[in-house]
């Protein structure tokens, strides 16, 4: 039972535009979401989060939105880099600090 | 200067041997995780340990278990291993047991021939 959801394997974006990375869950329960970033061979990095009190966090060129009543969240980068090149996870968090992690989408930002 | 280090980076082996996984954090963090990631790049939470307590057990399968001589390290045993449990293992850890930032370790990548 897949509660946090990724639904677009990967993503080609043009160095300089937007990219959105999208995220959708299913527990209401969810109180904490995070965005990690991953290159190949290397753990999960700890990009950004957004408290469930929250609908917008901003860190640089980092934007994460949340939208509980639709139970979706975005990671908004803005401009992309080549160096952004990674996967990107979306995880979601209870009070438990039990995280459930999305499968991923794969960022390939083109010079 | 790691913060959350893993060895073995690679391991293979055959089947039915038994197998460790080393993790040790330097971040004075109280928890400690480890997570699986399969085939289909899913990550999934196996323990997690809290001031040497089992916290939160997932359902896998007994061969594996996990051992923290101290706060700092979390060892993840894996007896009799199968084909299946192929797959890069994470190790995490968080300042504490509630919503809190994990930081992972650079995985290790099991194979099992």
């Amino acid at each position: 039972d897949q509660q946090v959801k990724q639904n677009s394997p990967s993503l080609s974006v043009q160095e300089g535009r937007i990219s959105i990375l999208n995220c959708d869950y299913t527990n209401s329960m969810f109180d904490y979401f995070l965005w990690y970033k991953k290159y190949p061979a290397e753990g999960p990095t700890f990009l950004i989060s957004i408290s469930s009190i929250k609908d917008k966090n901003e860190d640089g060129r980092f934007t994460v939105f949340l939208n509980k009543s639709a139970k979706h969240l975005s990671l908004h980068i803005v401009p992309s880099q080549p160096g952004d090149s990674a996967v990107y996870f979306c995880a979601a968090a209870n009070t438990g600090n039990q995280f459930y992690f999305g499968t991923g989408t794969s960022l390939t930002v083109i010079p | 200067d790691t913060a959350v280090s893993q060895t073995p980076k690679y391991l293979v082996t055959q089947m039915g041997n038994d197998k460790s996984i080393k993790c040790e954090q330097n971040l004075g963090h109280d928890t400690m995780y480890w997570y699986k990631q399969d085939s289909k790049k899913f990550l999934k939470i196996m323990f997690s340990y809290n001031n040497k307590e089992l916290i939160i057990n997932e359902t896998v399968p007994n061969r594996f278990s996990p051992k923290s001589p101290d706060k700092a390290h979390l060892n993840l045993h894996i007896n009799s291993l199968e084909l299946g449990d192929s797959a890069v293992y994470f190790c995490a850890s968080s300042r504490r047991l509630s919503v809190e930032t994990q930081y992972f370790g650079p995985g290790t990548r099991l194979l099992v021939l």
